[in-house]
């Protein structure tokens, strides 16, 4: 079956810590996107990118960093200077000549501890 | 510049009555419109959309939204509520067509419970 996986589901940092999370799609999508998720708020767009090899800022990208050396694959780097990454992150995908709705990811939730 | 408001942070109805999630958006012109609902610790699954066909749309598992440009809403609702409809529902509006090039401003979301 098509479609986005994000791993991990779980994850755990301590203060100061870089961590990775991966995002992969076997959709052939052109597009792809970071969200973040913080109840309340509805979801904020981190990064995107829309080819391989280019990517574009967000609402709120500082602390954050991404890459997009495949199209299958955009994964988010959350540094230490975000300064409150507890939350739910998402990524979505999109294909480039479709008008629509994104396939979205089942997410990750990072915790600081 | 685009928003959107969704104005119940919570609905609770009993299951087998009709449910209605109250959507209203801001636009400088025509634009696309789109719910999703998300179960909890899931990603978003796309329910319908509008994108300046008709202006009654129909979605997945008996949903369904109107567009009211009047109004500017674009509520959802469903005549019959089922147990697996509680979830958290999102109105979302895209500043342009809905393509890629375009971003997606999503609301606050909605918080559907569903009792029996």
């Amino acid at each position: 079956d098509g479609g986005i996986t994000q791993s991990p589901k779980y994850l755990f940092r301590k203060e100061g810590q870089n961590v990775t999370l991966s995002c992969e799609q076997n959709l052939n999508h052109d597009a792809m996107y970071w969200y973040r998720q913080d109840p309340g708020q509805g979801l904020r767009l981190i990064y995107y990118s829309q080819i391989v090899n280019d990517f574009q800022k967000g609402d709120i990208a500082e602390g954050y960093s991404v890459s997009r050396e495949k199209k299958e694959s955009f994964p988010l780097t959350v540094t230490s200077a975000q300064k409150n990454p507890t939350a739910f992150y998402l990524c979505a995908s999109f294909p480039q000549d479709a008008y629509g709705g994104y396939t979205f990811g089942s997410g990750t939730r990072l915790t600081v501890v | 510049a685009q928003s959107v408001t969704q104005l119940d942070s919570h609905v609770s109805v009993s299951e087998g009555t009709p449910v209605l999630l109250r959507c209203n958006y801001s636009s400088s012109y025509s634009p696309s419109l789109f719910w999703y609902v998300q179960h909890p610790n899931k990603g978003l699954q796309l329910l319908l959309k509008y994108t300046s066909a008709a202006t009654l749309v129909k979605g997945i598992n008996g949903f369904e939204a109107e567009f009211k440009k009047s109004e500017t809403s674009f509520h959802l609702t469903k005549p019959s509520a089922h147990m697996s409809d509680a979830a958290e529902y999102f109105c979302v509006v895209s500043d342009g067509y809905g393509g890629a090039t375009n971003k997606l401003i999503f609301g606050t979301g909605t918080l559907l419970a569903v009792q029996p």
